[in-house]
């Protein structure tokens, strides 16, 4: 059974950098195909893309966020780390992870965490 | 990058069938059949619905299914239940190898 569970700060200030942990069972990063993203939502209003880490450490960010964002990956802990910089209160949002699986033909997301919301405030 | 473009809200009766549409370009929709759709209801997180276009996870309704037609892809679900009224999102891969979400549907069943 494959499940995902963010954990990280509720609250944040401008300018501060916000690193969140995934931390995932079920599965292992090192299986070829296997990846992790994060997906974020500011309250009432729709899904964002923010980044990906594949089993062989590659990684894709959103070309709007590429700047502030950074994802790593420790296998040994089944652990997805995200940490973005210079936050801002238009950051304020649920941040979900979620396990990346493959079909012969495409990727998807089949697997999410319950979310974390991250509120950024003075 | 652009979100895809889904309508804000779309309503039914209990029984009938909705569609909703995700319109993209070549460069997403059009160009790969990496096409999914999630469904959220309020507070929760989002639950794949349809992947590679038209295939169903294990445990999804066969009330849901799938297409696509040039850089239109649609979910189409029949026999509209309570239970359904949720938001729906679209989701594609990219030519610059990256995820793309849509905007959101909101389904109202009525």
């Amino acid at each position: 059974q494959i499940t995902l569970k963010e954990s990280g700060p509720t609250l944040v200030k401008p300018t501060q950098t916000l690193t969140l942990t995934c931390t995932f069972s079920g599965f292992s990063l090192s299986t070829s195909g296997v990846g992790v993203g994060w997906i974020r939502q500011p309250p009432g209003k729709a899904l964002e893309w923010l980044a990906l880490i594949y089993w062989d450490d590659d990684k894709r960010y959103s070309p709007s966020l590429k700047s502030r964002l950074t994802i790593t990956k420790d296998t040994s802990k089944n652990q997805v780390v995200l940490t973005m910089t210079n936050m801002d209160p238009v950051d304020t949002a649920t941040y979900y992870c979620a396990h990346r699986a493959c079909s012969s033909t495409s990727c998807y997301l089949d697997y999410w965490g319950q979310g974390t919301l991250v509120t950024v405030s003075s | 990058q652009s979100a895809l473009t889904q309508p804000a809200s779309v309503s039914g009766s209990p029984g009938q069938s909705i569609t909703i549409s995700c319109t993209g370009t070549s460069s997403d929709v059009g160009g790969y059949n990496y096409v999914s759709w999630y469904q959220q209801h309020p507070g929760k997180a989002p639950k794949l619905m349809i992947y590679d276009v038209s295939n169903r996870p294990s445990g999804v309704s066969n009330r849901f299914s799938g297409s696509k037609s040039g850089n239109t892809a649609s979910l189409t679900i029949s026999g509209l239940q309570a239970e359904d009224e949720a938001d729906y999102y679209c989701s594609s891969y990219t030519s610059s190898s990256f995820v793309v979400f849509g905007g959101g549907t909101k389904l109202t069943v009525l």
